[in-house]
């Protein structure tokens, strides 16, 4: 089974701030990791993604994610938040080897403070 | 269509009554899932398609839950005498590529039963 956790539930932050949000995974094989983002009223969308190669990957509006294989870490980061980043942030994992479940974590919800 | 499209957008219910819930996946998708989203809980599975087929019913909560999908699109979910604890937000989401993991939801349908 795979399963995928989130340490923050909630964060409140300065505009400008830096923000690192945790997520560990669970799963024995190979992992394609994910950030998913809700922003208020509107629905999931992908924020970035790992499959392989260079483990430090970059998705929109400047958010960033590194892929520690040894922790089963996939932390998102941005170095500088703004009000418009308020929303709930979802990492999850899609574990190969035929299990075909996208598997999500309970989410953190970010409120940045203008 | 452009996107995943869900109805209802909301459905009030009495305990006890049936309610279908319907999902239309982006043209072309072949895999579709269905995520069920309560407060504080996170995304929890349901069920995914490959087509027509359901290779993991694994999380549905109990047999009063059901879903089929047909001509390889548009899927609908089934619950059957509605419990007030089934109240959530059922979200669907497709994806284009099997075995990546890289899902594109719709806005939800968003189940009150009283």
């Amino acid at each position: 089974a795979q399963s995928v956790s989130q340490h923050n539930h909630h964060v409140i932050l300065s505009e400008a701030a830096s923000l690192e949000l945790g997520c560990n995974y669970s799963y024995g094989g190979t992992v394609n990791l994910f950030w998913y983002v809700q922003y208020p009223g509107q629905h999931l969308q992908l924020l970035l993604k790992y499959f392989s190669g260079d483990p430090l990957v970059k998705g929109i509006k400047g958010f960033e994610a590194e892929f520690i294989k040894s922790k089963f870490s996939f932390n998102l980061r941005k170095p500088s938040v703004q009000w418009s980043d308020t929303a709930e942030y979802f990492c999850a994992v899609f574990g190969s080897g035929g299990y075909q479940k996208v598997t999500f974590g309970t989410g953190t919800k970010l409120q940045v403070i203008p | 269509g452009a996107g995943v499209s869900q109805s209802p957008s909301n459905k009030v219910t009495e305990k006890g009554k049936d309610v279908e819930l319907r999902c239309d996946p982006i043209s072309g998708h072949t895999a579709l899932y269905w995520y069920r989203q309560s407060l504080g809980q996170g995304l929890e599975f349901l069920i995914y398609f490959q087509g027509n087929s359901a290779p993991d019913k694994s999380g549905l909560p109990s047999d009063r839950f059901s879903a089929e999908r047909t001509g390889g699109s548009v899927s609908t979910l089934t619950i059957q005498r509605t419990q007030q604890e089934d109240s959530a937000v059922y979200l669907c989401a497709s994806s284009l590529v099997l075995f990546t993991g890289e899902l594109f939801f719709g806005e939800g349908s968003r189940l009150t039963v009283l």
